[in-house]
């Protein structure tokens, strides 16, 4: 078990650029979730995945957010366009079958920072 | 809908004393309740959970919560506090119906002093 792998660690750009960030979950675990926690409070969630399926999005995840699992393995998320609000920390995670009593297992997160 | 409150975004302690970092839910289905703890620059480690059965869940580091269904509680305990658990601490909740999303609390960060 190597545990939920995030890159990069941190990303700083420039406003109206795009970033990607890529989750890799630890190997047997079919379910991932992406969070976004910002200075000061607990991490809100963003979407997650059955395997490859999207299963469910927050009202967070605006159009300028998109995150794919192609192959039900690796995941990313895409922040086109970026703007100040949209400094955080994003969180991945991961979770075994059998439904939302199984934890879920976190990565060390991407800190963005928008210039 | 789901929420969670921690009362108290601070907590300080001294080395060896009791830590009580309290956790009230809000929950209209069976909830599955967490504890994490998250040190500076790091992602979230699970101390803690509580799904069914015994309401005394033993968790590492020493930690233990009891789910009290009428209090809607589920306050995170430890009979000593070490330097070493000085973090911030998040409750949080999930269920089925809800999907398979956590809800967290804001958060609770542990100070311990020497």
């Amino acid at each position: 078990d190597t545990g939920v792998s995030q890159n990069p660690r941190h990303k700083i750009t420039k406003r109206g650029q795009n970033v990607t960030f890529r989750c890799d979950p630890i190997s047997e675990h079919n379910r991932l979730y992406w969070y976004r926690q910002t200075l000061g409070q607990g991490p809100e969630f963003l979407t997650y995945f059955q395997n490859e399926a999207q299963l469910e999005k927050s009202r967070l995840l605006s159009d300028r957010f998109s995150a794919e699992r192609p192959k039900g393995s690796f995941s990313t998320l895409e922040i086109q366009r970026t703007e100040q609000g949209d400094s955080a920390m994003y969180l991945c995670a991961s979770s075994s079958r059998g439904g939302s009593n199984q934890p879920q297992h976190f990565g060390d997160g991407t800190r963005l920072s928008i210039l | 809908a789901q929420s969670v409150t921690q009362l108290g975004s601070h907590v300080s302690v001294s080395e060896g004393a009791l830590v009580l970092l309290r956790c009230n839910y809000s929950s209209s289905v069976p909830p599955y309740l967490f504890w994490y703890v998250q040190y500076p620059n790091q992602g979230l480690q699970l101390l803690l959970k509580y799904t069914t059965g015994a309401t005394l869940v033993k968790g590492i580091n020493g930690f233990e919560a009891e789910f009290k269904k009428s209090e809607t509680s589920f306050h995170l305990t430890k009979p000593s506090a070490h330097m070493s658990d000085a973090a911030e601490y998040f409750c949080a909740v999930s269920s089925m119906e809800y999907g398979n999303k956590l809800v967290f609390g804001a958060g609770t960060i542990l100070r311990v002093k020497s």
